[in-house]
């Protein structure tokens, strides 16, 4: 069995700051893990994927996460927030490389203050 | 080229109602999905298919029904409208295999029971 959790259902950071979005996993097979965002109104669009090989994954729009296996976290990072990213993130967990049967965490909801 | 095309958007029923929601792809995926958001819950499977003929119960399969009768589409049937079944519902599809995992996401159906 996978699940994912996702610390902090709302963030609030100012323009320009870092960006630093918690998710945790756990799972009973080596994970292939995910980072989604919505856009209001919007289907869910891939961010950045970890399958194998680096840890540190870059993903688009200047985000990156690392995937720690001791810690069983894949936290999302982007050094400095535009008002673009104003939307909702998802962490997701596969027990397949290919993607698919996600397990998804609660979401959190990225507000940017000018 | 379309990707994962969903109608309706938006739907209202009555309690008691059956309707099916339709998904549609063009990408020559094996692999489709129905998933369901509801606030603070992320996105759960409720149904999924590995190819024409085959479909398997996810996590919250209850009134529900699907079937796959061609690769491109898996329309997703209700059977007996609740107001639980009140939500956001989004329609992706994957290769069951290859060197690029990524899951597309339909622009979802948002589906109010009254």
């Amino acid at each position: 069995a996978q699940s994912v959790t996702q610390l902090g259902s709302h963030v609030s950071v100012s323009e320009g700051a870092l960006v630093l979005l918690r998710c945790n996993y756990s799972s009973s097979v080596p994970p292939y893990l995910f980072w989604y965002v919505q856009y209001p109104n919007q289907g869910l669009q891939l961010l950045l994927k970890y399958t194998t090989g680096a840890t540190l994954v870059k993903g688009i729009n200047g985000f990156e996460a690392e995937f720690k296996k001791s810690e069983t976290s894949f936290h999302l990072t982007k050094p400095s927030a535009h008002m673009s990213d104003a939307a909702e993130y998802f962490c997701a967990v596969s027990a397949q490389a290919a993607g698919n049967k996600l397990t998804f965490g609660g979401g959190t909801r990225v507000l940017v203050k000018p | 080229n379309a990707g994962v095309t969903q109608t309706p958007k938006f739907q209202v029923l009555k309690t008691g109602q059956s309707m099916t929601l339709q998904c549609a792809q063009d990408m020559n995926h094996e692999y489709m999905s129905w998933y369901r958001q509801d606030p603070g819950m992320g996105l759960r499977l409720i149904h999924y298919s590995v190819g024409a003929g085959i479909t398997d119960q996810g996590e919250v399969p209850n009134g529900y029904n699907v079937s796959r009768s061609t690769t491109e589409d898996f329309p997703l049937r209700l059977l007996s409208a609740a107001p639980s079944q009140t939500s956001v519902y989004f329609c992706a599809s994957s290769y069951l295999t290859g060197a690029s995992p990524q899951a597309f996401f339909g622009q979802g159906t948002r589906l109010t029971v009254v």
